[in-house]
């Protein structure tokens, strides 16, 4: 079955530097590739998504890029802020004749110092 | 529109007993996952039902757990003779139909802790 691999699994860094959270998937045919942030004791809240039609994606301060060749995508947040801190999960799924479900990689604990 | 409404938030049980998750998708949305996330880890995958269907319950125990969606009413998590393993916080989304033209996004309720004591 699918298999979604997150790296890394903890991340801190100072205010206002950015962050690369790095997630590869294992089915060629997935093609739809959300990521979810969630803080503690909350639910995991929708902050971007990519499909496999386009390489890059952004949205203000969080970008998304995407190599299907490397089967492997990326969350870049820029000039972090301290209310970034949460963990980040990635996820990937096939949506074709029938939506499928999301696999989810383990998270990202990201903590931003100020 | 409400979002995804999970009910109760907060459960306790005693070992042995029965627990029931209620989850009600977002308005317009026919397609229900469930997952359980327990402490400090990543959310699993445990089934996907659409009105009246599983549709994948690859990730549910073989025992103990099922999953339904009924024509009316929300889908519900049933855990039968609960253990103390199935302690974790069980969080549900829904998704739109294929073919309404909105993005495939799933959307998460704010989950049911499950304490078995």
């Amino acid at each position: 079955g699918e298999n979604v691999e997150q790296h890394p699994s903890t991340l801190s860094v100072q205010e206002g530097d950015s962050a690369v959270i790095k997630c590869t998937y294992s089915d060629s045919a997935s093609n739809y590739f959300p990521w979810y942030k969630q803080e503690l004791g909350k639910r995991p809240q929708l902050i971007i998504d990519i499909r496999s039609n386009v390489g890059e994606k952004k949205d203000q301060r969080i970008a998304v890029t995407l190599n299907k060749t490397a089967k492997h995508f990326s969350l870049h947040i820029t000039e972090t802020q301290p209310e970034d801190s949460a963990v980040y999960f990635c996820a990937s799924t096939f949506y074709g004749g029938s939506q499928g479900n999301l696999i989810f990689g383990k998270g990202t604990k990201l903590s931003v110092k100020p | 529109n409400a979002g995804v409404m999970q009910n109760p938030r907060h459960l306790v049980r005693r070992r042995g007993q029965e627990a029931r998750l209620r989850c009600s998708p977002m308005k317009g949305h026919s397609h229900v996952y469930w997952y359980r996330q327990l402490p400090e880890e990543g959310l699993k995958f445990m089934v996907y039902l659409q009105k009246e269907n599983i549709i994948d319950e690859s990730g549910m125990p073989k025992e103990r757990f099922s999953a339904e969606f009924p024509k009316e009413g929300p889908s519900i998590l049933r855990i039968q003779q609960v253990v103390r393993g199935d302690s974790a916080a069980y969080f549900c989304a829904s998704s739109p139909p294929e073919g309404t033209g909105a993005l495939n996004m799933a959307f998460f309720g704010q989950g049911t802790r499950l304490t078995v004591v």
